[in-house]
């Protein structure tokens, strides 16, 4: 079964603090696999993906494939990362799978 | 570039009326997706155009949902007739390539039947 678990619903943390966001997949094959957010009144968009490699906005996450886990770390969160971050998994037919999603709030 | 469009971006109507929900990908993207959130549930994957062809109808709930894309450029989403568990959030997306680096979503359309 392709599927992708966020266990929090919600996360709260201070700023300043460091947050991580889980996620876990299931998948057959070699996984491709994406972090997006949504911000309060504005679309989806794409805030990393793992065979980039990247950082963007100071966040971070790493593929283990032993865990089956891609979470998204950052060291000190600020409160403009507060938003609906969703862990997707590239389906075998090309579309995304999705998990339900993490509200993370940063508070001052 | 502009982004990708959708509207409305909120309808509202009766149990058993029509809705048409309307996207209009990125130029030159010959991908387009519709994917829907309903309350408490995770964003679905509904299906996947390539250029005017359905490539994946898969995810499409039952035969109340018709997906159109003539000519290969706007999509619509119909559904009729509405039923109160069709309310939900729809969103559109396209991309380039199938494989590409990830979608670009449009803002949504908030589908609320009473």
């Amino acid at each position: 079964a392709q599927r992708v678990t966020q266990p929090e619903k919600l996360l709260s943390v201070f700023k300043g603090a460091p947050v991580e966001l889980k996620c876990n997949y299931s998948y057959s094959g070699s996984p491709e696999l994406f972090w997006y957010v949504q911000y309060s009144r504005q679309r989806l968009q794409l805030l990393l993906r793992h065979i980039s490699r990247e950082s963007i906005k100071g966040f971070t996450a790493d593929l283990n494939k032993g865990e089956t886990s891609f979470h998204l770390k950052k060291p000190f969160a600020q409160e403009e990362d507060s938003a609906m971050y969703y862990c997707a998994l590239r389906g075998s037919q090309g579309n995304l799978i999705f998990g339900k999603g993490t509200k993370l709030s940063v508070k001052p | 570039e502009a982004g990708v469009t959708q509207f409305p971006s909120h309808s509202v109507i009766e149990k058993g009326q029509t809705v048409t929900l309307r996207c209009d990908p990125i130029s030159g993207h010959d991908n387009l997706y519709w994917y829907r959130r309903v309350m408490g549930k995770e964003i679905k994957f509904l299906l996947h155009f390539v250029k005017e062809s359905k490539q994946d109808e898969s995810g499409m709930p039952n035969n109340r949902f018709l997906a159109e894309r003539t000519g290969g450029t706007y999509s619509t989403l119909k559904v009729q007739p509405a039923e109160l568990e069709d309310s939900g959030v729809y969103f559109c997306a396209s991309s380039q390539g199938d494989r590409g680096p990830g979608y670009t979503f449009g803002s949504g359309t908030r589908l609320t039947v009473v």
